[in-house]
């Protein structure tokens, strides 16, 4: 199995670019997430979803959109990037144990 | 006010010491608790769940007091291995899993 999946590792932007972050599990899991974590802030929610259809928004979830159309992914979407969105992105999945599995996460800079 | 809070350290101590985080959460109705390791730059890992009649794992105890609203995790006979940051993580959920975390708490243990 592959677990949670991330992709890009890496990205750079410029103010104003839109693009989207991938997250893909293969272990049938209900619920997903996505998270940013910035230096002592930990990590924060910015949306996740109880299944396939449904997403519902978490802490931080202006600037960010997401869509969950099958169990498996769960993609974040960036509709015009700004620097304060510079940061390390987290995916990660769960299901009813609630031990959530993390992805590898994806760095992202925004100049 | 910040659903989970934790003293971010770091706490500096010596191979062998013992070690104990506390955190506190602010939503009485909280149902699930956990404790996560991150090592730099890589993604969180469930180190333990939290249960009402407390837990053990090796060398690592967990506690919850409802009351007061905090959890403690413990570490007895530090390894140079465990130097991490421990995440304190909440889900105030009933019925679906919705995850808030702490800052976080840096550990360094030394030679």
């Amino acid at each position: 199995n592959a677990g949670v999946t991330q992709t890009p590792k890496f990205q750079v932007l410029k103010t104003g670019q839109s693009m989207t972050l991938q997250c893909a599990q293969d272990m049938n899991h209900e619920y997903m997430s996505w998270y940013r974590q910035d230096p002592g802030m930990g990590l924060r929610l910015i949306h996740y979803s109880v299944g396939a259809g449904i997403t519902d928004q978490g802490e931080v979830p202006n600037g960010y959109n997401v869509s969950r159309s099958t169990t498996e992914d769960f993609p974040l979407r960036l509709l015009s990037a700004a620097p304060s969105q510079t940061s390390v992105y987290f995916c990660a999945s769960s299901g009813s144990e609630e031990t959530q599995y993390f992805g590898p996460g994806t760095r992202l800079l925004v100049l | 006010r910040k659903e989970v809070e934790q003293d971010p350290g770091p706490f500096n101590v010596p191979e062998g010491a013992t070690v104990a985080f506390n955190c506190t959460y602010s939503n009485s109705a909280s149902q699930s608790f956990f404790w996560y390791r991150q090592d730099c730059r890589k993604e969180p890992k469930l180190l333990m769940s939290v249960y009402s009649s407390g837990n053990e794992d090796g060398r690592f105890t967990a506690q919850l007091n409802r009351a007061s609203q905090y959890i403690s995790l413990l570490i007895r006979d530090s390894k140079l291995s465990d130097s991490a940051t421990y995440l304190c993580v909440v889900n105030p959920s009933y019925n679906f899993n919705k995850f808030y975390f702490g800052s976080g708490t840096k550990l360094n243990v030394k030679p």
